[in-house]
Protein backbone atom coordinates (compact mmCIF):
# COMPACT_ATOMS: atom_id res chain seq x y z
CA UNK A 1 0.00 0.00 0.00
CA UNK A 2 0.97 3.24 -0.59
CA UNK A 3 2.48 5.60 2.62
CA UNK A 4 2.12 8.56 1.22
CA UNK A 5 -0.37 9.42 -1.40
CA UNK A 6 -0.03 12.90 -3.55
CA UNK A 7 -3.32 12.66 -5.30
CA UNK A 8 -2.55 15.86 -7.71
CA UNK A 9 -0.40 15.06 -10.71
CA UNK A 10 0.08 18.45 -12.17
CA UNK A 11 -0.96 22.13 -11.04
CA UNK A 12 -1.12 25.00 -13.24
CA UNK A 13 -1.59 28.79 -11.44
CA UNK A 14 -0.76 31.78 -13.03
CA UNK A 15 1.57 34.28 -11.16
CA UNK A 16 0.64 35.39 -7.75
CA UNK A 17 -2.00 32.69 -7.17
CA UNK A 18 -1.95 31.09 -4.33
CA UNK A 19 -1.83 27.50 -4.64
CA UNK A 20 -2.18 23.86 -2.11
CA UNK A 21 -0.61 20.61 -2.77
CA UNK A 22 -1.87 17.78 -0.95
CA UNK A 23 -0.28 14.72 0.86
CA UNK A 24 -1.98 12.51 2.70
CA UNK A 25 0.15 9.79 4.27
CA UNK A 26 -0.28 6.44 5.87
CA UNK A 27 1.34 4.82 8.99
CA UNK A 28 0.76 2.57 12.26
CA UNK A 29 3.69 4.05 13.92
CA UNK A 30 2.84 6.91 16.51
CA UNK A 31 6.02 8.79 16.07
CA UNK A 32 7.00 9.41 12.21
CA UNK A 33 8.33 11.89 10.46
CA UNK A 34 6.95 14.21 7.43
CA UNK A 35 8.91 16.35 5.24
CA UNK A 36 8.46 17.88 1.89
CA UNK A 37 10.86 18.29 -0.95
CA UNK A 38 11.22 20.35 -4.36
CA UNK A 39 12.64 18.91 -7.33
CA UNK A 40 13.57 21.79 -10.07
CA UNK A 41 14.01 21.22 -13.43
CA UNK A 42 17.64 20.91 -12.20
CA UNK A 43 17.05 17.52 -10.91
CA UNK A 44 18.31 17.86 -7.25
CA UNK A 45 15.76 17.42 -4.44
CA UNK A 46 15.81 19.96 -2.02
CA UNK A 47 14.77 19.97 1.51
CA UNK A 48 11.75 22.28 2.34
CA UNK A 49 10.90 21.03 5.95
CA UNK A 50 10.58 18.51 8.45
CA UNK A 51 7.75 17.84 10.88
CA UNK A 52 7.31 15.16 13.58
CA UNK A 53 4.07 13.52 14.73
CA UNK A 54 3.86 15.09 18.11
CA UNK A 55 3.65 18.75 16.85
CA UNK A 56 0.75 19.70 14.93
CA UNK A 57 1.31 23.36 14.82
CA UNK A 58 1.25 24.75 11.43
CA UNK A 59 4.48 26.65 10.45
CA UNK A 60 4.99 29.47 8.26
CA UNK A 61 8.07 30.51 6.00
CA UNK A 62 8.14 33.29 3.72
CA UNK A 63 5.31 32.46 1.47
CA UNK A 64 5.22 28.57 2.54
CA UNK A 65 2.95 27.29 4.50
CA UNK A 66 2.09 23.91 6.19
CA UNK A 67 -0.87 22.65 7.64
CA UNK A 68 -0.61 19.29 9.63
CA UNK A 69 -3.35 17.17 10.47
CA UNK A 70 -3.03 14.45 12.23
CA UNK A 71 -7.19 13.41 12.62
CA UNK A 72 -7.51 13.37 8.47
CA UNK A 73 -3.79 11.98 8.10
CA UNK A 74 -2.56 15.19 6.29
CA UNK A 75 0.41 17.17 5.43
CA UNK A 76 -0.74 20.14 3.07
CA UNK A 77 1.71 22.39 1.56
CA UNK A 78 0.58 26.06 0.76
CA UNK A 79 2.62 28.53 -1.16
CA UNK A 80 1.31 32.11 -1.26
CA UNK A 81 1.79 34.71 -3.96
CA UNK A 82 3.06 32.13 -6.50
CA UNK A 83 5.93 32.91 -8.56
CA UNK A 84 7.63 31.44 -11.74
CA UNK A 85 10.56 30.21 -9.94
CA UNK A 86 7.89 28.04 -8.00
CA UNK A 87 7.71 25.64 -10.66
CA UNK A 88 9.08 22.30 -9.66
CA UNK A 89 7.91 19.11 -8.85
CA UNK A 90 6.90 18.64 -5.25
CA UNK A 91 7.71 15.42 -3.19
CA UNK A 92 5.98 14.68 0.36
CA UNK A 93 7.85 12.28 2.08
CA UNK A 94 7.31 10.15 5.45
CA UNK A 95 9.83 8.42 7.96
CA UNK A 96 9.00 6.46 10.22
CA UNK A 97 10.65 5.74 13.57
CA UNK A 98 11.43 2.11 13.48
CA UNK A 99 13.24 2.48 10.24
CA UNK A 100 15.28 4.80 8.28
CA UNK A 101 13.61 4.40 5.07
CA UNK A 102 12.09 7.81 3.25
CA UNK A 103 8.75 6.92 1.50
CA UNK A 104 8.35 9.32 -1.51
CA UNK A 105 4.99 10.34 -3.07
CA UNK A 106 4.81 10.12 -6.47
CA UNK A 107 4.92 14.19 -6.61
CA UNK A 108 2.98 16.98 -7.67
CA UNK A 109 4.53 19.21 -11.00
CA UNK A 110 3.44 22.47 -10.59
CA UNK A 111 3.50 25.50 -13.45
CA UNK A 112 3.23 28.65 -12.55
CA UNK A 113 2.67 31.13 -15.61
CA UNK A 114 3.91 34.43 -15.91
CA UNK B 1 30.28 22.52 1.81
CA UNK B 2 30.54 20.73 -1.52
CA UNK B 3 27.04 19.30 -1.29
CA UNK B 4 26.84 15.53 -2.58
CA UNK B 5 28.50 14.67 -5.72
CA UNK B 6 27.33 11.53 -8.00
CA UNK B 7 29.56 10.51 -10.76
CA UNK B 8 28.57 9.99 -13.40
CA UNK B 9 25.85 12.71 -14.57
CA UNK B 10 25.03 10.39 -17.43
CA UNK B 11 25.85 6.65 -18.10
CA UNK B 12 24.44 4.95 -21.39
CA UNK B 13 25.35 1.18 -21.41
CA UNK B 14 24.10 -1.55 -23.61
CA UNK B 15 21.79 -4.41 -22.07
CA UNK B 16 24.09 -6.99 -20.08
CA UNK B 17 26.71 -4.78 -19.69
CA UNK B 18 27.82 -3.94 -15.35
CA UNK B 19 27.97 -0.36 -14.72
CA UNK B 20 29.13 1.21 -11.52
CA UNK B 21 28.16 4.63 -9.88
CA UNK B 22 30.08 7.08 -7.16
CA UNK B 23 28.67 9.19 -4.66
CA UNK B 24 30.80 11.19 -2.80
CA UNK B 25 28.28 12.42 0.65
CA UNK B 26 28.60 15.36 2.24
CA UNK B 27 31.78 14.94 4.45
CA UNK B 28 30.92 15.04 8.31
CA UNK B 29 27.65 13.27 7.48
CA UNK B 30 27.69 9.47 8.21
CA UNK B 31 24.18 8.07 6.82
CA UNK B 32 24.54 7.71 2.89
CA UNK B 33 21.20 6.02 1.14
CA UNK B 34 20.64 5.22 -2.46
CA UNK B 35 17.32 6.04 -3.82
CA UNK B 36 16.24 5.47 -7.76
CA UNK B 37 13.82 7.54 -9.49
CA UNK B 38 11.99 7.14 -12.20
CA UNK B 39 9.62 9.40 -14.44
CA UNK B 40 6.57 10.67 -13.05
CA UNK B 41 7.66 8.89 -9.64
CA UNK B 42 8.94 9.66 -6.38
CA UNK B 43 12.26 8.50 -5.16
CA UNK B 44 11.86 4.77 -4.41
CA UNK B 45 14.66 3.51 -1.66
CA UNK B 46 17.07 0.97 -2.65
CA UNK B 47 19.56 1.03 0.26
CA UNK B 48 21.26 2.65 3.42
CA UNK B 49 24.61 2.59 5.25
CA UNK B 50 25.36 4.30 8.45
CA UNK B 51 29.34 4.62 8.24
CA UNK B 52 30.21 1.28 6.44
CA UNK B 53 27.50 -1.07 7.46
CA UNK B 54 24.95 -1.51 5.05
CA UNK B 55 21.82 -1.48 7.26
CA UNK B 56 19.16 -2.11 5.34
CA UNK B 57 18.28 -3.01 1.79
CA UNK B 58 14.98 -2.86 -0.17
CA UNK B 59 13.06 -5.89 -1.92
CA UNK B 60 13.63 -3.81 -5.08
CA UNK B 61 17.64 -4.61 -4.78
CA UNK B 62 18.13 -7.46 -6.56
CA UNK B 63 20.92 -9.66 -6.67
CA UNK B 64 22.05 -7.78 -9.70
CA UNK B 65 22.46 -4.74 -7.68
CA UNK B 66 25.40 -4.24 -4.65
CA UNK B 67 26.62 -0.83 -2.81
CA UNK B 68 29.48 -0.91 -0.98
CA UNK B 69 30.85 2.19 1.34
CA UNK B 70 34.20 0.44 2.39
CA UNK B 71 35.34 3.35 4.41
CA UNK B 72 32.58 5.43 5.82
CA UNK B 73 32.98 8.26 3.47
CA UNK B 74 32.36 7.76 -0.71
CA UNK B 75 29.68 4.65 -1.72
CA UNK B 76 29.40 2.98 -5.08
CA UNK B 77 26.50 1.39 -6.47
CA UNK B 78 27.28 -1.39 -9.04
CA UNK B 79 24.33 -2.97 -11.60
CA UNK B 80 25.31 -6.31 -12.74
CA UNK B 81 23.92 -7.83 -16.48
CA UNK B 82 21.91 -4.22 -16.71
CA UNK B 83 18.66 -4.61 -17.89
CA UNK B 84 16.33 -2.00 -20.00
CA UNK B 85 13.87 -2.06 -17.07
CA UNK B 86 17.41 -0.31 -14.80
CA UNK B 87 16.63 2.62 -17.04
CA UNK B 88 16.33 5.59 -14.66
CA UNK B 89 18.05 8.11 -12.31
CA UNK B 90 19.91 6.81 -9.32
CA UNK B 91 20.27 9.34 -6.59
CA UNK B 92 22.27 9.42 -3.50
CA UNK B 93 21.65 10.84 -0.18
CA UNK B 94 23.19 11.69 3.04
CA UNK B 95 22.21 13.06 6.26
CA UNK B 96 24.27 13.62 9.99
CA UNK B 97 22.77 11.57 12.28
CA UNK B 98 24.48 10.42 15.12
CA UNK B 99 22.71 7.66 16.59
CA UNK B 100 21.87 4.62 15.09
CA UNK B 101 18.03 4.61 16.10
CA UNK B 102 17.19 8.29 15.48
CA UNK B 103 15.10 8.97 12.63
CA UNK B 104 17.08 11.61 9.85
CA UNK B 105 16.73 15.18 10.36
CA UNK B 106 16.92 15.78 6.49
CA UNK B 107 18.21 13.98 3.70
CA UNK B 108 20.86 16.08 1.30
CA UNK B 109 20.80 14.85 -2.27
CA UNK B 110 22.95 14.74 -5.09
CA UNK B 111 21.81 15.64 -8.84
CA UNK B 112 21.95 11.80 -9.36
CA UNK B 113 23.21 9.26 -12.17
CA UNK B 114 20.77 8.87 -14.80
CA UNK B 115 21.09 5.33 -16.40
CA UNK B 116 19.93 4.40 -19.89
CA UNK B 117 20.17 0.86 -20.77
CA UNK B 118 19.95 0.23 -24.44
Amino acid sequence: AQKVTQAQTEISVVEKEDVTLDCVYETRDTTYYLFWYKQPPSGELVFLIRRNSFDEQNEISGRYSWNFQKSTSSFNFTITASQVVDSAVYFCALSEAKGNQFYFGTGTSLTVIP
Amino acid sequence: DTGVSQDPRHKITKRGQNVTFRCDPISEHNRLYWYRQTLGQGPEFLTYFQNEAQLEKSRLLSDRFSAERPKGSFSTLEIQRTEQGDSAMYLCASSLGRDRALPNEKLFFGSGTQLSVL
